[in-house]
């Protein structure tokens, strides 16, 4: 089946700085990507859908200029925490679909642990 | 709003016994219904789909059956056995402007019992 990579799997990062994750479809293109995030014990909260080639879209509640979001090829997506803090720690879990509209299977990464001191 | 509800939150059965998890959805929109299974500290995992024009799907242990009418969904798990441990989350999905949209019940979190 379809391969969806996130990098890094982990990421510790002092109060202040800006942390980038990396969404990667290995074995097909992703046309839609999506970011979500996942408190503990907790279910998937859709953060932002992003098609290739224009801006993302964020849900309601979500900041745009804190949450940075990337889909720069059909390959690669990035979510970029600026001036994280630790309410920002959290999973954040990228998936990806090859379609933007027919309704196919989405894809989900391993997921990225966050942790802001 | 768009909302999707899972029952139970919690679930146990004894190894060989099968397992029910139901969602209902509110949007009747909706036309596909993903579950996903995800292990700790893992991304979810596709287990089985089913679109809107089906009743019913099977695959091996895992079926899913969909009632448009009522608005509601079911994952059944038969056999169930230790390594179907995990948490649980249905899905219902739509289009609208600009692309899809999917809406995640609460999960339900499996204990299988050897």
């Amino acid at each position: 089946g379809a391969v969806v990579s996130q990098h890094p799997s982990r990421v510790i990062c002092k109060s202040g700085t800006s942390v980038k994750i990396e969404c990667r479809s290995l074995d097909f293109q992703a046309t839609t990507m999506f970011w979500y995030r996942q408190f503990p014990k907790k279910s998937l909260m859709l953060m932002a859908t992003s098609n290739e080639g224009s801006k993302a879209t964020y849900e309601q509640g979500v900041e745009k200029d804190k949450f940075l979001i990337n889909h720069a090829s059909l390959t690669l997506s990035t979510l970029t925490v600026t001036s994280a803090h630790p309410e920002d720690s959290s999973f954040y879990i990228c998936s990806a679909r090859a379609s933007k509209l027919a309704p196919v299977e989405q894809f989900f990464g391993p997921g990225t642990r966050l942790t802001v001191l | 709003g768009e909302n999707v509800e899972q029952h139970p939150s919690t679930l146990s059965v004894q190894e060989g016994d099968s397992a029910v998890i139901k969602c209902t959805y509110s949007d009747s929109a909706s036309n596909y219904f993903p579950w996903y299974k995800q292990e700790l500290g893992k991304g979810p995992q596709l287990i089985i789909d089913i679109r809107s024009n089906v009743g019913e799907k099977k695959d091996q242990r895992i079926a899913v059956t969909l009632n448009k009418t009522a608005k509601h969904f079911s994952l059944h798990i038969t056999e169930t056995q230790p390594e179907d441990s995990a948490v649980y989350f249905c899905a219902a999905s739509k289009t609208r402007t600009g692309g899809f949209k999917t809406i995640f019940g609460a999960g339900t979190r499996l204990f299988v019992k050897a």
